[in-house]
């Protein structure tokens, strides 16, 4: 299975500040995925980001408060932009899915990133 | 719309005993199911995959079953660890996407 690097591991930001979390992955993929995982709760899909196209937002997510960018099969960046406390969660990117073959493979994680919003 | 409840929500057993974590979920329609375990502030980690063509899946004291027409799976961890403290998720991946679904997540203490 792939491995992702993820970071910032955590970070502290002022409200009003945006912060870019990175995610390197050691072998193309097609999709990447990024999730909200508030305190006490589940994950949350925030959006799908493919190469070459705009990312695809889940319901109650909107490009202007979590733009994605998606520049190559390895890379992808999330910035959280004008922070609320509201915006303290656990942030992670994903990849997995379908490979070649149309073999289901399971999904991998990266380590997340802890964000407090003050 | 995809539901999953993973029941109990919290438990704490002493060590060395066996237990069974539950995950309903309550659309059929899925790829596969997975199991991670989630420490403390911390990523997923993958234990068990599952395909829906599947019964269970096993790796060291794990054991995954499947029941997609009931809608049901469990893990069952043998001989359980102080290490085995965590929060451990289900989740699925629904037929017709890429996203998986995940439940609220079942809060594993192991005493030693």
């Amino acid at each position: 299975s792939a491995v992702i690097s993820q970071k910032p591991s955590r970070d502290i930001c002022q409200r009003g500040t945006s912060l870019t979390i990175q995610c390197q992955v050691d072998s193309q993929v097609t999709m990447m995925f990024w999730y909200r995982q508030q305190p006490g709760q589940s994950l949350t899909l925030i959006a799908t980001a493919n190469q070459g196209s705009e990312a695809t937002y889940e319901s109650g997510f909107v490009i202007d408060k979590f733009p994605i960018s998606r520049p190559n099969l390895t890379f992808s960046t999330l910035t959280v932009s004008n922070m609320s406390p509201e915006d303290s969660s656990i942030y992670l990117c994903s990849v997995g899915g379908v490979g070649q073959g149309a073999i289901n493979y399971g999904y991998t994680f990266g380590s997340g990133t802890r964000l407090t919003v003050v | 719309k995809q539901e999953v409840t993973q029941i109990p929500a919290a438990l704490s057993v002493p060590e060395g005993e066996n237990l069974v974590l539950n995950c309903s979920f309550t659309d059929s329609a899925i790829y596969n199911l997975q199991w991670f375990r989630q420490d403390p502030g911390k990523g997923l980690t993958s234990l068990l995959l599952i395909q829906s063509s599947q019964r269970e899946q096993t790796s060291g004291r794990l054991n995954a079953s499947l029941d997609k027409s009931s809608g049901r799976s469990t893990l069952y961890i043998a001989a359980s660890q102080p290490g085995d403290s965590a929060t451990y998720l289900c989740a699925v991946r629904i037929q017709g996407a890429q996203k998986l679904v995940f439940g609220q997540g079942t809060r594993l203490t192991i005493n030693p």
